[in-house]
């Protein structure tokens, strides 16, 4: 049984082109979790979803940034626009159920903007 | 809105001490707490999962209990060693998960 997968690991981008982040659950979970890290600060949550479902997206930026969890295939973090403040470390999380199950993370996608 | 908080900062000691890292949150209503470790570059790992009706877990050298209505948490490791040095960090979980800012640990030889 896979773990939580993400690819790319590593991404560079200049400013004002998109970023695109995927992560693929492990196997049987049906809830993902998307969080940052900015260098030397702690993981912060940005948005919460279940296959088609946006259940909770208090933590993402208004503007530029957006997710997503088809029913087929991988969740996809989107940034448009990039810039500088945007590099950072970005993980997901799977789990099972939404509460009182134990959260999996991935390996991450570190973004770099240049 | 949940905050949590974690102590000490950063923790250096010699190999074979027993250490304690506490957390602390400001809203007792969670479902439960998990403790992760973080290599340096690296993704998190899930140590423990202490579900909010339960007083503590245990793993191998890793003991971490659970006070919900005082709203902390302490993370004991007992005999560390070298491979323990990473940064520790404890989550709360109100059907998202609430992230202290860590405790980075250095264990030397």
């Amino acid at each position: 049984n896979a773990g939580v997968m993400q690819n790319p690991r590593h991404l560079v981008r200049r400013r004002g082109q998109e970023a695109r982040l995927r992560c693929s659950p492990m196997k049987g979970h049906s809830h993902v979790y998307w969080y940052r890290q900015l260098p030397e600060e702690g993981l912060k949550f940005m948005v919460y979803l279940q296959k088609e479902n946006i259940i909770d997206e208090s933590g993402m930026p208004k503007e530029r940034f957006s997710a997503e969890f088809p029913k087929e295939g991988p969740s996809i973090l989107r940034i448009q626009q990039v810039v500088r403040g945007d590099s950072a470390a970005y993980f997901c999380a799977s789990s099972q159920d939404t509460v009182n199950t134990e959260a999996f993370f991935g390996q991450g996608t570190r973004l770099t903007v240049v | 809105k949940q905050e949590v908080t974690q102590i000490p900062a950063a923790l250096s000691v010699p190999e074979g001490e027993n250490l304690v890292l506490n957390c602390s949150f400001t809203d007792s209503a969670i479902y439960n707490l998990q403790w992760f470790r973080q290599d340096p570059g690296k993704g998190l790992t899930s140590l423990l999962l202490i579900q909010s009706s339960q007083r503590e877990q245990t793993s191998g050298r890793l003991n971490a209990s659970l006070d919900k209505s005082s709203g902390r948490s302490t993370l004991y490791i007992a005999a560390s060693q070298p491979g323990d040095s990473a940064t520790y960090l404890c989550a709360v979980d109100t059907d998202k998960l609430i992230f202290g800012t860590g405790t980075r640990l250095q264990v030397f030889p």
